[in-house]
């Protein structure tokens, strides 16, 4: 049973850059939900997608944006990218939109230079 | 929005020494998770707790949903039970179904 993959596991950019980063959930999951933890804080909703829509987004500008496919795999684009974005970022599936057990993925470190 | 607050926000033990970590939510919630966050970011489900008790292994949580909080009890302690413990908690409105956490206890195992 498949545990919920992120790709890629680092990456580093320049301020301005755009920055795309993917999400596979657990398998069985339809659910996908992605958040940004920055260093020494707890993780921060970004946005959640429940079939094939954003149903629910967090505090976050415009350039943050997601998508999810058919096989409920999901990406996570943030454009013009701001030293401000250096970060974790996790996605966490679940089933039936998140109201029961979210499970995370280990994440992507993103570091803008 | 709802607070969430863990405490305490760092806790040192010696290896073998039992804790408990708190978490303190100010609305009525529909789900409540504990996680340990380790050394390389993943986050790792240790319980699914929105209500009652709950025991695995050496841990156990408690929520009392009525009163607004939940207790994490580690007992034993080993030196791989360091790093970051969360609580996050969810509360259904409309299709709002986000977790909320709070600021974590960064909890460090002596040997």
């Amino acid at each position: 049973d498949a545990g919920v993959t992120q790709s890629p596991t680092h990456l580093i950019k320049t301020r301005g850059q755009q920055v795309t980063l993917r999400c596979s959930p657990k398998s069985g999951h339809d659910t996908v939900s992605w958040y940004q933890q920055a260093l020494g804080q707890g993780p921060q909703f970004i946005f959640q997608y429940y079939e094939e829509e954003e149903r629910q987004r967090g505090n976050f500008p415009d350039r943050f944006s997601g998508h999810q496919f058919p096989n409920y795999s999901s990406e996570l684009n943030v454009n013009a990218l701001l030293l401000g974005d250096s970060a974790l970022y996790l996605c966490a599936s679940s089933l039936g939109g998140g109201g029961e057990t979210q499970y995370f993925g280990p994440g992507t470190r993103l570091l803008v230079l | 929005g709802i607070q969430v607050e863990q405490s305490p926000p760092d806790l040192i033990l010696q290896e073998g020494a039992n804790s408990t970590l708190r978490c303190n939510f100010s609305d009525s919630v529909n789900n409540l998770q504990w996680f340990h966050q380790n050394p390389w970011g993943q986050l790792i489900n240790l319980f699914y707790i929105p209500s009652g008790t709950k025991q695995n292994g050496r841990l156990s949580a408690t929520t009392v949903a009525t009163e607004r909080y939940s207790l994490l009890y580690i007992s034993s302690s080993q030196t791989t039970d360091s790093g970051v413990y969360f609580c996050a908690v969810v509360i259904f409105t409309g299709s709002a179904r986000q977790l909320t956490f709070g600021s974590g206890t960064q909890l460090t195992v002596l040997p």
